[in-house]
Parts: C-alpha cells; structure tokens; sequence
C-alpha cells in the first residue's frame, strides 16, 4: 500500500512566520504534488516535482516555494506567511505517467 | 477558466437510494477521469477512472459514465450507504501530463 505522510495534522502560525510543511511517500514514486484545499475552489495546485531537484509552477505558487533534496520527501516552505494562505494543504505522489495521484492526510494550518 | 466543473456543490440522497455526481469538462483531450473521495480532515482517496476509451466503468457500487458528446461524466453510488457522505471531486488527466485537473466537489449526504 503506498503511504503519504505529512509531518503536521494541525499548524497555528503568525503573519509574516516562515512555515515548513513536510511530505514523506514511502512507494519509490518520481512525482509529488502540493495542493490547497479550500471551500468551493477544490484542489488547486501550487507546484510538483518530477524528480529531485526538480520542480515546476502549479496554477497558484504565488507565496510558495519548494524543495525536493531525496526522492521520498518534498517540502512546501511559505517564506512570509500571510492570513490568506490559511488553508487545508494536501501532498501527493505517483508514478512516472500513472494518472492516478496518492495522498497524505493533510495538514491545515491557520495563519493569524 | 475552470476546465472541469461540478456545477453542484452539495447533494442529499435517502440511505438506500441512488446518489448521481456530475461533473462537466471542456477539453477533449483526456486520456482518463478520475473519482477521488475526501472525508473532514483527512486527504483524498482514488474511487474510480474511466479511460477515454470507454463510457462506462463499474466497481461494486460505483459506477462512471461517460458522454463524449455532451462533454459530461457521472458518478452512480447504487445503493447508498451512510458512510458515502463525503466530498467527490472529479480529476481530468492528460496523455503525457503528470498533473491532474481537479473539479470544485459536490459534497453528498446520505440521509438514514
């Protein structure tokens, strides 16, 4: 079974805080993906990687930048955390052209 | 411009009945789509896919048509139990993309 972990279930932040959410996929898979989740705006892709140190914009990195040092982990870094990138964020991972996508169980964080 | 939509947001279908999900798109040129089912606080799980090439699959419960024509796909819950409640989103992959275009959700209530 593959597994997607995420380091946090819950964050709490203040404006202008740096923020480090990590993601952890155990299946040997090259892609991962970081998605925000908000209501009424679905899943909406901020970037993904296709192999390490590899990466490209997704439809909403404005905010957000990304790191991918081992095949297994790819961190999401908010370099100046504002209130609205409160939000429900959600990692994932699949094969080399495989459609479908593995997710973690998502960390919500509140920016105040 | 939302590619792939769900012009519902929410759905209440009586336990035992059928539950229909919708989901509209406006390019052709997919290779699948894909269900995923997200409960409160926890992230996204594959349901079902439908390659292009066909305009139906069925996976217990679950089953996926396709309309090519009409550009619309739907989701059969047959029958429906309490633990259907949740959030579906539809997801439109390309041949040669490793990204996914998520739907807003239709969140479903299964009403005892």
């Amino acid at each position: 079974d593959v597994k997607v972990t995420q380091s946090s279930r819950y964050l709490v932040k203040r404006t202008g805080e740096k923020v480090f959410l990590e993601c952890v996929q155990d299946m040997d898979h090259e892609n991962m993906f970081w998605y925000r989740q908000d209501p009424g705006l679905g899943l909406r892709l901020i970037y993904f990687s296709y192999d390490v140190k590899m990466k490209e914009k997704g439809d909403i990195p404005e905010g957000y930048s990304v790191s991918r040092e081992k095949k297994e982990r790819f961190s999401l870094i908010l370099e100046s955390a504002s209130t609205n990138q409160t939000s429900m964020y959600l990692c994932a991972s699949s094969q080399v052209r495989a459609e479908t996508q593995y997710f973690g169980p998502g960390t919500r964080l509140l920016v105040l | 411009d939302q590619q792939v939509k769900q012009n519902s947001p929410s759905l209440s279908v009586q336990e035992g009945r059928i539950s229909i999900l919708n989901c509209d798109y406006t390019n052709s040129m997919f290779d699948y789509f894909l269900w995923y089912k997200k409960y409160p606080a926890e992230g996204p799980t594959f349901l079902i896919s439908i390659s292009s090439i066909k305009d139906k699959n069925e996976d217990g419960r679950f089953t996926v048509f396709l309309n090519k024509s009409a550009k619309h796909l739907s989701l059969h819950i047959v029958p429906s139990q309490p633990g259907d409640s949740a959030v579906y989103f539809c997801a439109e992959h390309y041949f040669g993309n490793e990204k996914l275009t998520f739907g807003t959700g239709t969140r479903l209530t299964i009403i005892p």
